[in-house]
């Protein structure tokens, strides 16, 4: 079955530790996209590729990085420059147009 | 930029109907979409609206009025399953392909 597969499911962290979170899917979706989600918050992008070896900073792009070199992965970095990481971060993917967004399970990053 | 407006709560019991409304300000619309979340799972995608009036898919409906920047979907025949948090969207105005997600209304589903 297609999709998308997000891992770890939980990942913790010390402060000045750079770490990344893995997005792959299965879907032969051009777009994928990463959000983060802090408690009772709405989902806020983070970054987003649009084709492979291309990608856009969204809303909150400091602190983290990523790279598009293949169409099924999209990895994010959340680097220590990222004051507060501790969230539930979100990759989606979609054939394009912002339509039907495919969501992974989602990884729960603790800073400890 | 964009803003989405929903409520934060709402509850309603079990086998009656709801409605969650949205809101929203964009310089370019492309549609409404719908997604929902269970507590601690991923979101799955509803519904989107592009023209207005009434699209429905199940016990599930969602609304567009253009003129009134102003959406809702409609869950009838409420199961306790439904207890989760409902996000309204709108595709970035620029073109590009991401979705400007609302803060999310929490659905309470009582007996």
């Amino acid at each position: 079955d297609g999709g998308i597969t997000q891992s770890p499911k939980y990942l913790f962290r010390k402060e000045g530790q750079n770490v990344t979170l893995s997005c792959e899917q299965n879907l032969n979706h051009d777009a994928m996209y990463w959000y983060r989600q802090d408690p009772g918050q709405g989902l806020r992008l983070i970054y987003y590729s649009q084709i492979v070896n291309d990608f856009q900073k969204g809303d909150i792009a400091e602190g983290y990085s990523v790279s598009r070199e293949k169409k099924e992965s999209f990895p994010l970095t959340v680097t220590s420059a990222q004051k507060n990481p501790t969230a539930f971060y979100l990759c989606a993917s979609s054939i394009g147009r912002g339509l039907g967004y495919t969501f992974g399970s989602g990884t729960r990053l603790t800073v400890v | 930029g964009q803003s989405l407006e929903q409520p934060s709560e709402v509850t309603a019991v079990e086998g009656a109907i709801v409605q969650i409304n949205c809101t929203y300000q964009t310089s370019g619309f492309y549609g409404l979409s719908w997604y929902q979340q269970h507590d601690g799972g991923a979101p799955t995608f509803l519904s989107y609206n592009a023209l207005d009036g009434l699209e429905e898919t199940g016990r599930f409906s969602s609304f567009l009025s253009r003129s009134d920047s102003y959406g809702y979907l409609l869950l009838q025949e409420l199961q306790m399953k439904d207890s989760a948090s409902y996000f309204c969207a709108v595709r970035d105005p620029t073109g590009a392909n991401n979705l400007f997600f609302g803060t999310g209304t929490r659905l309470t589903v009582i007996p």
